[in-house]
Order: structure tokens, then C-alpha cells, then sequence
């Protein structure tokens, strides 16, 4: 199946620092990518939709100021959780969709961000 | 909106059969999908249905009823690798045929 690689798998950070979390197609092109939160316990919600060459499109309640998605190739899409809180301590999990595979989603490894 | 629903949490013995249920009340309807996801980790999938009936693939099964609006997953033969929580997700086609997630089913396998 295709590959979806997402990098780092764990990060810590300093309340008010920023994070970059990035999610790689390894043997497709990925012309969407989403980008899933996931706190303990609870099933995944989605954040925003990322289009390749276009602006991401963000779910209702998603503020797109904090959360900046970048789309900038076929094969990268990066997450970057700016002046990050506590609050946004979550596991954070990016997929791209297959075409020709009843485009069903492959997922990242995910990213569990811890905000001190 | 959509509304997805299925169990919190099941239990169940290995060697046995589970079934875990997933209603759903959303228009525009264009697939569900069954991922299994260990803690920790990120989902994988595990079957699709897009028209009613059932789907079989090994010791996983699911059944899609749409008139219903209903899923369920079958997992025969548990084992305990199969203590998991287990995703039920709807492709809205309206919505540019993006996923949205039930809340999960968290399955434990005893022995």
C-alpha cells in the first residue's frame, strides 16, 4: 500500500514556540492532504483539508492563523502549530488520499505534541 | 451534519466473535470505512462499503445497509492483537469526499 511518512513522531515544546509537523507521500503523489487531530480517548476530528498549489481549506472551529498548513508539492504537506499551549497538546495525524483505491485514506505515523 | 454512533467500548474472549456496531444520519453518502487503530499509532484500514451487503476479508467482515444508515464490523476468531480501538468514518461526497470519524470503539480482548 502506499506510504505515508510523518515527521517527529513525538516533540516537547516551550508554551508560545512553534512546531512544524511534516506529512510525506513516499511512492505517490498526494494531491490532498488532511490533517487530523486526536486527543486521548477520542476518535480523530478533522482540521483542515490541504490542496497542492492552493490554500487549505479549515474546518469550522479551526483557527487558520494558529494552524498553518503548507501544500507546496505533490509529495509534502507540513503543519505548523504557531505559538503553541498547553491546550493544543494533542496527537496530531496527517493522510492523503489514493486515487484509484475507492480513494481511501493512508495514514501518517502521527505526531504527539506535548505543549509544557 | 453528519451523526456517526458506535459503542465506547466492548469486551470480548479470544476465540470469539465481536460485532461492533456504527449508525450513521448524513446525507450525501458515499462510502464507510472501518480502520483498526492501536494506541499510539495511526489508523489503518481495514475494509469498505460502499454498496449494501457484506464485505468478507479473512476473519474481518463488514455489512453496509444504507437504507438503514448501518455498519457493523465483524471480527471472528479474536485475537489478542485485536484489543484495538476500531473507527467507523463516512465519505460525504458533498464535501469534497472528505472522511469523518465516529467516535471509535474500543475493543478488549481477554483471554
Amino acid at each position: 500500500g502506499a506510504v505515508v511518512s510523518q515527521h517527529p513522531s513525538w516533540v516537547i515544546c516551550k508554551s508560545g514556540t512553534s512546531v512544524k509537523i511534516e506529512c510525506r507521500s513516499l511512492d505517490f503523489q498526494a494531491t490532498t492532504m488532511f490533517w487530523y487531530r486526536q486527543f486521548p480517548k477520542q476518535s480523530l476530528m478533522l482540521m483542515a483539508t490541504s490542496n497542492e498549489g492552493s490554500k487549505a481549506t479549515y474546518e469550522q472551529g479551526v483557527e487558520k492563523d494558529k494552524f498553518l498548513i503548507n501544500h507546496a508539492s505533490l509529495t509534502l504537506s507540513t503543519l505548523t502549530v504557531t505559538s503553541a499551549h498547553p491546550e493544543d497538546s494533542s496527537f496530531y495525524i496527517c493522510s492523503a488520499r489514493v486515487r484509484a483505491t475507492n480513494e481511501k485514506l493512508f495514514f501518517g505515523s502521527g505526531t504527539q505534541l506535548s505543549v509544557l | 451534519g453528519q451523526n456517526i454512533d458506535q459503542p465506547t467500548e466492548m469486551t470480548a474472549t479470544e476465540g470469539a466473535i465481536v460485532q461492533i456496531n456504527c449508525t450513521y444520519q448524513t446525507s450525501g453518502f458515499n462510502g464507510l470505512f472501518w480502520y483498526q487503530q492501536h494506541a499510539g499509532e495511526a489508523p489503518t484500514f481495514l475494509s469498505y462499503n460502499v454498496l449494501d451487503g457484506l464485505e468478507e476479508k479473512g476473519r474481518f467482515s463488514s455489512f453496509l445497509s444504507r437504507s438503514k444508515g448501518y455498519s457493523y464490523l465483524l471480527l471472528k476468531e479474536l485475537q489478542m492483537k485485536d484489543s484495538a480501538s476500531y473507527l467507523c468514518a463516512v465519505r460525504i461526497k458533498a464535501a469534497g469526499n472528505k472522511l469523518t470519524f465516529g467516535g471509535g470503539t474500543r475493543v478488549l480482548v481477554k483471554p
